[in-house]
């Protein structure tokens, strides 16, 4: 099972929307609606931001968001603060087989 | 309130077996649709899916490292335990376990700080 394709890297300046995709193919992402997104500082463990493609947990901002089109899914974080600098990792349901499996990762940069 | 910590050897030789226990409070593994996961980084690499038990002892494994792991789970003392046989150094890093919390949930909501796991002789 292969990774999901992520863009390296994003960056924003303080205010401005950014959007990250996480490609796979229609048997996890396409197939399923079971796209959650992770949020990683530096030497910490990663936080959950998104699951079930759209829905934020509680206490999650309400500038982070999710959305999916055939095999893309999509995290947009609006209004983009410092805070918001750090790695995003994407994870979807792939089949009874292949179970679950991560994104390649992105750095988001907050010029 | 849900916390993990992982605890287990910082470092293993080549070919040894890792085993690494993931130690729970704030829920049971014994309530219905809870899971509790496995998940690697390796330093600068990115996150990767290993193992996954249930509250029924269903288990779950990566396909690629599936010869190689073993989960299992002490309800009695909120514990879950995974194993990796063969270690390599390409097996170096953290290793993260994480609550899944019920049907149908395809998702991590709590994590653990994690631990590295060093593979060196």
């Amino acid at each position: 099972q292969s990774a999901l394709t992520q863009p390296p890297s994003a960056s924003g300046s303080p205010g401005q929307s950014v959007t990250i995709s996480c490609t796979g193919t229609s048997s996890d992402v396409g197939g399923y609606n079971y796209v959650s997104w992770y949020q990683q500082h530096p030497g910490k463990a990663p936080k959950l931001m998104i699951y079930e493609v759209s829905k934020r947990p509680s206490g999650v901002p309400d500038r982070f968001s999710g959305s999916k089109s055939g095999n893309t899914a999509s995290l947009t974080v609006s209004g983009l603060q410092a805070e918001d600098e750090a790695d995003y990792y994407c994870s979807s349901y792939a089949g009874s087989n292949n179970f679950e499996v991560f994104g390649t990762g992105t750095k988001v940069t907050v010029l | 309130q849900i916390t993990l910590k992982e605890s287990g050897p910082t470092l293993v030789k080549p070919t040894q077996t890792l085993t690494l226990t993931c130690t729970f409070s704030g829920f049971s593994l014994s309530t219905s649709g809870v899971g509790v996961g496995w998940i690697r980084q390796p330093p600068g690499k990115a996150l990767e899916w290993l193992a996954l038990i249930y509250w029924d002892d269903d288990k779950r494994y990566s396909p690629s490292l599936k010869s190689r792991l073993t989960i299992t789970k002490d309800t009695s003392k909120n514990q879950v335990v995974l194993t990796m046989t063969n270690m390599d150094p390409v097996d170096t890093a953290t290793y993260y376990c994480a609550h899944r919390p019920g049907f149908g949930s395809g998702y991590f909501d709590y994590w653990g700080q994690g631990t590295l796991v060093t593979v060196s002789s």
